[in-house]
Formats: structure tokens, sequence, C-alpha cells
């Protein structure tokens, strides 16, 4: 069954630090997303990918965050200057239509020290 | 805003006991609705969904849920549950805005006693 990867499984970083968290989509798939949920709180929306531009971000999702898919087949996230509230678990999704059913990366867990 | 409420944030059941998940959503307009699920370790992923029709969906795992409209509701219930489904539940809504975003709620972790 297809699915989707994600690397690193955890990130330890400084604070100030840039740090790239990396996925790979299902093939088929057309759209793309991060999400992050802090520990003890809900999964929050970050950023949604079509079509090689963001199509959809939140108020989180500030100039110290970018996503690109530089290769047609990764999907990065990159935060310039992590600080320490940017601890999480960060899940990269894909789906095939723009409001169906998200297909989940394991997670990537950032620490900011 | 558009939020998704989980009424429960952890539940505790022996095997064979009923489970109902409760979900309520505030936004006006026609939604798609999801529960997502995480087992420990795992990603998350899908149990059911409800985009139209049958207001009674059902899922993987002997799971389903119910979508009433009145109520902004889409609860999730399973009449035995078993071990194996100690897990963290998600409710998660897509308003059909043309947006791109799933709300999730908080989650529900749910521990069944062996």
């Amino acid at each position: 069954e297809p699915e989707v990867t994600q690397t690193p499984s955890h990130q330890v970083t400084q604070m100030g630090q840039e740090v790239i968290l990396r996925c790979v989509p299902i093939s088929n798939h057309l759209y793309f997303y991060w999400y992050r949920q802090i520990l003890g709180q809900k999964v929050e929306f970050l950023v949604s990918f079509y079509n090689n531009e963001i199509s959809e971000k939140s108020e989180i999702f500030d100039d110290q965050f970018s996503v690109e898919r530089p290769d047609g087949s990764n999907f990065t996230l990159k935060i310039r200057s992590t600080k320490l509230e940017d601890s999480a678990m960060y899940f990269c999704a894909s789906s095939e239509i723009t409001n169906g059913e998200l297909f989940f990366g394991e997670g990537s867990r950032l620490t900011v020290l | 805003a558009q939020s998704v409420s989980q009424h429960n944030h952890h539940v505790i059941l022996s095997e064979a006991a009923s489970l109902e998940l409760g979900c309520n959503y505030s936004y006006g307009g026609t939604v798609n609705l999801f529960w997502y699920v995480q087992y420990p370790g795992q990603h998350l992923q899908l149990l059911l969904k409800y985009f139209s029709g049958d207001p009674l969906v059902k899922g993987i795992k002997g799971f389903e849920a119910e979508f009433i409209k009145s109520k902004f509701s889409f609860n999730l219930r399973k009449p035995s549950v078993q071990w194996s489904d100690t897990a963290e539940y998600f409710c998660a809504v897509i308003p059909n805005t043309g947006g791109f975003k799933t709300i999730f709620g908080a989650g529900t972790r749910l521990f069944v006693k062996a």
C-alpha cells in the first residue's frame, strides 16, 4: 500500500538554527500539506500546496516557514530560525482531491533547545 | 471561527463495552466529515468519512458514525470495543468552501482494559 514517508523521525536543534523536514507524498496525489501537533494540543493546519504553489496557509505559517517541492517527489518544510515554541510533531500529508481523505506520514518530532 | 469540539479527552473502557465519542463542529454550510485514528507509535489514518448520502457511515474495524445535520454532530460509535482499539481518535472537518484546510478536534484518548 502506498504511503507517505517523512524524514527525519526525530530532530533536536538549537534555538535559532534552520531545520528542514522532508516528506515524500504518495506519487499520484496532487495536494500536499503540513500539520503540526504541539505535545498535548490539537493537530493544527500549517499549509497546503498544490500545483507548485501554496494554496492556503494558517496564521502560524509566518515568514519563518517555507515549503517547496524541489524535485517532483520530495516536499519540504523549512523553518529558518527555530524558536522554542516550534517544538512539536510535524506531520506531512497528501490527498488525491482537495477536500478528501488525508494520508499522513508518521511525523517528524522536532525538539528545539 | 470554524472549530471542532470533542467532548471527551480521555475515555477508559473495559473490553466489550460500547463506545460513543462525541464530535460537534461549528460551520453553517456543507462539510465533509472524518474520523481519524492514531494507534500507539503509528501515523494518523482514516477510520471513516462522510461526504453525502446516508448519514450513518460505516468504517473499518466495526466503527460507525452518524451525521446529524441539525445538531452539527458526527459522533463515533462501536458496539463492543477491544483492547486493540486503544488509540487516540480525532474528529475532523473540511468546510466545502473550496478551501484546503482540514480542521481537527483536540482528540480523545481511548484506553481499553483487557
